[in-house]
């Protein structure tokens, strides 16, 4: 049964760089065929993409972040991670990670969420 | 890269049916038939319901169901029950990138 489960600082400062990690279990980032990636919703709001990739072979961003996300795996683990730099107080959200279902649909499967503050 | 506009809210009976619209443009949901919709139970991560414009996955009862025409997607609820009071969202490929819905509010009156 597919897992995935969000950690990182709960608590981030305006201008520094977010990082999150997302690790798996149940299968395989490195060897399933399918998109991984990261959505996230601030409080009180709608969900926003923010990019998704598929192992050694190709990477997306929302073009709106595109500047400031970068995702990055570590296999050996089963994790895959999102950082994104020059953070403000947009940036607070709960951040979700997620599987496609099939290919071509996001978020299939979800992680339970990790909510992130930006603030001083 | 603008969100995808859905009504703020919608509402109906039990046993009723209701249907969220969500509009692109021709360059999301009118050129890709790659359109989700998502519930989200309040505190709780979204649930897929529909993928590719009409399909359900595994588990997903056959009271929701999804259409196209042109640039708008539409989720019909049928035979409402309470659970169903929810947020919903859509999203929609838009090429390499994909782009939500504003979110709906459907409460069960």
């Amino acid at each position: 049964q597919l897992h995935l489960q969000e950690s990182g600082p709960g608590l981030v400062k305006p201008s520094e760089a977010l990082s999150l990690t997302c690790t798996v279990s149940g299968d395989s980032i490195s060897t399933s065929g399918y998109y991984w990636g990261w959505i996230r919703q601030p409080p009180g709001k709608g969900l926003e993409w923010i990019g998704s990739f598929y192992y050694n072979r190709a990477t997306f961003y929302h073009p709106s972040l595109k500047r400031r996300a970068t995702m990055s795996v570590d296999a050996s683990k089963n994790q895959f991670s999102l950082k994104l730099t020059s953070v403000t107080a947009a940036d607070t959200a709960v951040y979700y990670c997620e599987r496609e279902l099939v290919d071509g649909n996001p978020a299939g499967f979800w992680g339970q969420g990790i909510l992130v503050t930006v603030s001083s | 890269q603008s969100a995808l506009t859905q009504p703020p809210s919608a509402s109906g009976s039990p046993g009723q049916s209701v249907t969220i619209s969500c509009a692109g443009t021709n360059s999301d949901i009118g050129r890709y038939n790659y359109v989700s919709w998502y519930q989200q139970h309040p505190g709780k991560a979204p649930k897929l319901l529909i993928y590719e414009v009409t399909k359900r996955p595994s588990g997903v009862p056959h009271r929701f169901s999804g259409s196209k025409s042109g640039n708008t997607a539409s989720l019909t609820v049928s035979g409402l029950q309470a659970e169903d009071e929810a947020d919903y969202y859509c999203t929609s490929f838009a090429g390499g990138f994909y782009v939500f819905g504003s979110g709906t509010k459907v409460a069960v009156l």
